[in-house]
């Protein structure tokens, strides 16, 4: 199966401050990949769909200036949340899916951000 | 529009004893539907899914779903429970024509020993 690599796994930054997220496809090529934003003990929401080559298609409700998404290859797909406040703290997920319509979700393994 | 449900927001269960974990869905065409598995601190697994043939599913780790579509449900079971089958299941699912995969609330399931 798909194996999807998400760095840093833990992060904890100042408020003010800008931190990137990588998710990489490692073993095919994603011209999609997804970022959920998952609070404790809630379910995981969309936050945005990463197209490559192209702008990311972001959600009803999601700042699209807040959490910047570039997706500039077919294996990698960057979040950065800029200017970071507390209440950005949170689960950072992102997900890649093989081209047939059909296919499941392959998720990393989160990215935990603390904003003090 | 697609919905997900998980009406149970934990189970829990003897080890040993057979689970399962509900779950009930809406879309406006034929469903995919998918059970997603998450331990603390981590990404979701893939466990099974549904696309179309079998009602019984089969998926990683023993566990297996069953489509109905008369009751628009797709269970999760398992014969008999693991102490570290203790985790938070996710159903999801998918309409046929759209590209989102949308997610339950999830249930936490918890195996004492």
């Amino acid at each position: 199966g798909a194996v999807v690599s998400q760095h840093p796994s833990w992060v904890i930054c100042k408020s003010g401050t800008s931190v990137k997220i990588e998710c990489r496809s490692l073993d095919f090529q994603a011209t999609t990949m997804f970022w959920y934003r998952q609070f404790p003990k809630q379910s995981l929401m969309l936050m945005a769909t990463s197209n490559e080559g192209s702008k990311a298609t972001y959600e009803q409700g999601v700042e699209k200036d807040k959490f910047l998404i570039n997706h500039a290859s077919l294996t990698l797909s960057t979040l950065t949340v800029t200017s970071a406040h507390p209440e950005d703290s949170s689960f950072y997920i992102c997900s890649v899916q093989r081209t047939s319509l059909t296919g499941e979700l392959f998720f990393g393994e989160g990215s935990r951000l603390t904003v003090l | 529009a697609q919905s997900v449900a998980q009406p149970e927001d934990q189970v829990n269960v003897a080890e040993g004893n057979p689970l399962t974990v509900k779950c009930t869905y809406s879309v406006s065409g034929n469903p995919y539907l998918f059970w997603y598995v998450q331990y603390p601190n981590r990404g979701l697994q893939f466990l099974l899914k549904y696309i179309t043939g079998d009602n019984l599913v089969k998926g990683s780790y023993g566990f297996e779903a069953e489509f109905n579509k008369s009751q628009t449900s797709f269970h999760l079971k398992k014969p008999s429970a693991l102490v570290s089958d203790s985790a938070l299941y996710f159903c999801a699912v998918r309409e046929s024509s759209a590209s989102k995969i949308i997610f339950g609330s999830g249930t936490r399931l918890s195996i004492r020993p």
